[in-house]
């Protein structure tokens, strides 16, 4: 049992550039979302799923995109890479309502 | 949405001691706050949770209490050992199970 894969662990992009982090989950959960860490500031909230076809933004949506097409897959796309998405980010799932939430083990991005 | 505050950024005890951390939330519709720790550079791993109809839970040397009319929580860490040295958030859920967190508190066990 896996739990919550993300990928790719490190990424440099250049500005202007487009990439799309990977996350998927094999327990079958409903609650999908994607967090970004930046020191000092918590985990916030970028886009969040709470089943396949149905996706709402967070509190920083801007400049992402995500789908959720699978149960399994939730992926989260960069438009046009800008310094300030400098971060970590977080996927995490969760089942049923109130339910606990799993972390990815994160993606170190990196934009120059 | 929802806010949540947590007290204070930095914590450093004495091993042995005990060791506290506070947080409020504003929205009086959230039912579950959990707490996460996170070692340097990994992911963050739940601790303890607590759900509003309890008003306290404990697992081994880890306490959470929960005062929903006040809207606050705390989490007690007695009889801290160096391993509990890592930053600690709390959270709480909102509609589609999102986790609003706290910015987290950086606690040091000194030995």
């Amino acid at each position: 049992n896996a739990g919550v894969t993300q990928t790719p662990k490190f990424q440099v992009l250049k500005t202007g550039q487009s990439m799309t982090l990977q996350c998927a989950q094999d327990m079958n959960h409903e609650y999908m979302s994607w967090y970004r860490q930046d020191p000092g500031m918590g985990l916030r909230l970028i886009h969040y799923s709470v089943g396949a076809g149905i996706t709402d933004q967070g509190e920083v949506p801007n400049g992402y995109n995500v789908s959720r097409s699978t149960t399994e897959d939730f992926p989260l796309r960069l438009l046009s890479a800008a310094p300030s998405q400098t971060s970590v980010y977080f996927c995490a799932s969760s089942s049923d309502r109130g339910g606990v939430a799993f972390f990815g083990q994160g993606t170190r991005l990196t934009v120059v | 949405g929802e806010n949540v505050e947590q007290h204070p950024s930095t914590l450093s005890v004495q091993e042995g001691d005990s060791a506290v951390i506070k947080c409020t939330y504003s929205d009086s519709a959230s039912n579950y706050f959990p707490w996460y720790k996170q070692e340097l550079g990994k992911r963050p791993q739940l601790i303890i949770d607590i759900r509003s109809n309890v008003g306290e839970k404990k697992d081994q040397r880890i306490a959470v209490t929960l005062n929903k009319t006040a809207k606050h929580f705390s989490l007690h860490i007695t009889e801290t050992q160096p391993e509990d040295s890592a930053v600690y958030f709390c959270a709480s859920m909102e509609y589609g199970n999102k986790l609003v967190f706290g910015a987290g508190t950086i606690l040091r066990v000194k030995s």
